[in-house]
């Protein structure tokens, strides 16, 4: 499976939009982009997927680039309860691998 | 849709006593369970994957004798933890995936079990 990079930290203000990049160079044809969250002490929370479209669903928007070597997650309002360590993962087989994810810290 | 539940939520045991932890899709019939565990600050580790009515794989390093799974139907699996040692105190996270189409769908989580063992 794909190995994914992401930035170990961010901030955002509440109410702003939240963009959170990941990259994935080495995604192979059939492999989705997925991503979830972890709030603190909880399991992980599934957010979004997708394969090479764009995807919005009520809680955020997957904008994958042409070539599907990155994508960006965005939350468009953030909100404190967004407060979470975001995994972006790449799926090939049946097994979600997690690496170390984004702290993403939204304050007031 | 799509809920996970783990029971227990959390537990303390003594060292040398064994520990199991449910974990069942309330809403759908989960062809595939997984087991992951997770230190503090870390990342979730997978241990083991479980497809219904067969034996569980194992992640490299895990032993299997240690923590038993089984998923006897579509809609629960469990892990015994045997012999628990203080070593073994972690977050233990359980996520179900419905085969469907011939393809994985989309995993789900449990809310995690928190063991403590003394």
């Amino acid at each position: 499976d794909a190995k994914t990079t992401q930035p170990t930290s961010m901030d955002c203000a509440e109410g702003r939009a939240a963009n959170l990049p990941c990259n994935h160079s080495t995604i192979s044809g059939n492999e989705y982009v997925y991503w979830y969250r972890q709030i603190h002490s909880q399991g992980p929370q599934y957010i979004i997927h997708g394969l090479k479209n764009n995807e919005t669903n009520e809680m955020a928007s997957l904008i994958i680039t042409e070539d599907r070597k990155s994508s960006t997650l965005i939350l468009p309002h953030a909100t404190l309860r967004d407060t979470a360590v975001y995994y972006c993962i790449v799926l090939g087989t049946d097994k979600l691998i997690f690496g170390t994810g984004t702290r993403l810290q939204v304050f007031p | 849709g799509a809920v996970v539940s783990q029971h227990p939520s959390w537990v303390i045991c003594k060292s040398g006593t064994s520990v199991k932890i449910e974990c069942r899709s309330l809403d759908f019939q989960a062809t595939t369970m997984f087991w992951y565990r997770q230190f503090p600050k870390q990342s979730l580790m997978l241990m083991a994957t479980s497809n219904e009515g067969s034996k569980a794989t194992y992640e490299q390093g895990v032993e299997k004798d240690k923590f038993l799974i089984n998923h006897a139907s579509l809609t629960l699996s469990t892990l015994t933890v045997t012999s628990a040692h203080p070593e073994d105190s972690s977050f233990y996270i359980c996520s179900a995936a419905e085969l469907a189409g011939g393809y994985q769908e989309t995993q789900y989580f449990g809310p995690g079990t928190r063991l403590l063992v003394l």
